[in-house]
């Protein structure tokens, strides 16, 4: 399968705990990007990553959130402290730097208790 | 502010009533404009992209057109399997990190 991979695919957890999710781009793919989406919306940009360098953050990522890619090839997105508000499906997508499109991974699918 | 209205918000169909799903949109300028197709659970599945009005793109059912400030999803005798949500979203021109700005979505049901 050479799509955009995610996981894990669904998480739970209480507010207060720390939660990390991975997100495995498109090989080829230099360019990554997370969004977050909820019930009835459509995704929201959250930040954006060229190689290993994180080039672009929306004001949406809060100071609990914290994503990384250290060697430009995965990604992971923390958020410390969960609140119930941080509830959504968090989706990776990524594209070539010789291209627009932007593919899409899964998604994880956060439930804060 | 660069925004993406979409409608209707819901659409019901029979299968083979085609109809249109429309996209309208302010940006600043328009690098590009995208159709994604999103099913229950998952995450979008790419359907096309659109660079300049005029444009038009074809996949089975569906085609996607582009003008100016809008951009219409038809689709044509449609089937079940064709429920979805449909997502559009734009690409500021200018914008460094060239994220994607959606819409709410168009959720569609095709009955049989």
């Amino acid at each position: 399968d050479t799509g955009v991979s995610q996981d894990p695919r669904h998480k739970i957890t209480k507010r207060g705990q720390n939660v990390t999710f991975r997100c495995d781009p498109i090989s080829e793919h230099n360019r990554l990007y997370w969004y977050r989406q909820t019930l009835g919306q459509g995704p929201e940009f959250l930040t954006y990553f060229q190689n290993e360098a994180q080039l672009e953050k929306s004001r949406l990522l809060s100071d609990r959130f914290s994503a990384e890619r250290p060697k430009g090839s995965f990604s992971t997105l923390e958020i410390q402290r969960t609140e119930q508000g941080d509830s959504a499906m968090y989706l990776c997508a990524s594209r070539s730097g010789s291209g627009e499109t932007q593919y899409f991974g899964p998604g994880t699918r956060l439930l804060v208790l | 502010e660069d925004q993406v209205t979409q409608s209707p918000e819901a659409l019901r169909l029979q299968e083979g009533e085609s109809s249109s799903l429309n996209c309208s949109y302010t940006v600043s300028g328009l690098r590009g404009l995208f159709w994604y197709r999103q099913d229950p659970g998952k995450g979008p599945e790419f359907l096309f992209t659109l660079y300049s009005a005029g444009e038009e793109k074809e996949k089975e059912r569906l085609k996607a057109t582009l003008t100016k400030k809008e951009s219409f999803l038809h689709i044509t005798a449609p089937k079940p399997e064709d429920s979805a949500t449909y997502l559009c979203a734009v690409q500021p021109s200018g914008q460094a990190g060239t994220a994607l700005i959606f819409g709410k979505g168009t959720t569609l049901s095709v009955s049989s």
